[in-house]
């Protein structure tokens, strides 16, 4: 299994709180993606990096902001908390476009 | 742009049934395809892949053909059992540059297997 952790697993917070979701990986994968679950909508994507502060919006990226100042750890902020970004947050890494790797999702729940 | 299309589901099966998952794809260029599994309180994982037209991934008993002319990739299994309850999610790549775009997901089907 490719080495990825996100932490926390589990965060209850309130609305207009700012919230950081942290993505680790142990593998060197140069790209490093945020996606959200929701049900009906399947995996959506928050945002991207492609290097070392190189990063990129994906589709529902409002609300959200990432960082990536090394190799192996990839932030995801929400600056004020909606209870719309309630959701399960996944980390994926991908050594090119063939394949990606998943972490075990952190579910966020936003009062 | 790039898009997905699976039947949602929930899907109900007796175990040793006989599985189909429909997926249908729209694309520019040559993409690769995929299928991910989600089982319960985990991260997707790669179940099978095709990158290129007529290719057959497999894997665990599951097969999916790649047929471009009918912009498919359906997921059968011949015989399913308990254990294959989960989430299934057809996917694929697009082979652009910009990888973060890459990746597009379809909504999910859940199977569930009775005993």
């Amino acid at each position: 299994d490719a080495g990825i952790t996100q932490s926390p697993r589990h965060k209850v917070t309130e609305t207009g709180t700012p919230v950081t979701l942290r993505c680790h990986q142990t593998e060197n994968h140069r790209y490093m993606y945020w996606y959200r679950q929701d049900p009906g909508h399947g995996l959506r994507l928050i945002h991207y990096s492609y290097g070392v502060k190189d990063t990129d919006k994906g589709e529902v990226s409002d609300g959200y902001s990432v960082s990536r100042s090394k190799t192996e750890d990839f932030l995801l902020t929400l600056e004020s908390a909606t209870s719309s970004q309630t959701s399960v947050y996944f980390c994926a890494i991908s050594a090119g476009s063939e394949k990606l790797f998943f972490g075990s999702g952190t579910q966020l729940s936003v009062l | 742009g790039n898009s997905v299309t699976q039947m949602e589901g929930p899907v109900t099966l007796s175990e040793e049934a006989f599985l189909t998952i429909n997926c249908t794809y729209t694309a520019t260029g040559y993409p690769s395809l995929f299928w991910y599994v989600q089982y319960p309180g985990e991260g997707l994982q790669l179940l099978l892949k095709a990158t290129k037209a007529d290719d057959k991934g497999s894997n665990k008993g599951f097969e999916a053909t790649y047929r471009k002319e009918t912009t498919s990739f359906h997921l059968e299994k011949g015989s399913v059992q308990v254990s294959d309850s989960a989430v299934y999610f057809c996917a694929l790549s697009g082979g652009r540059d910009n990888y973060g775009q890459n990746f597009v997901f379809g909504p999910g089907t859940r199977l569930s297997v009775l005993p």
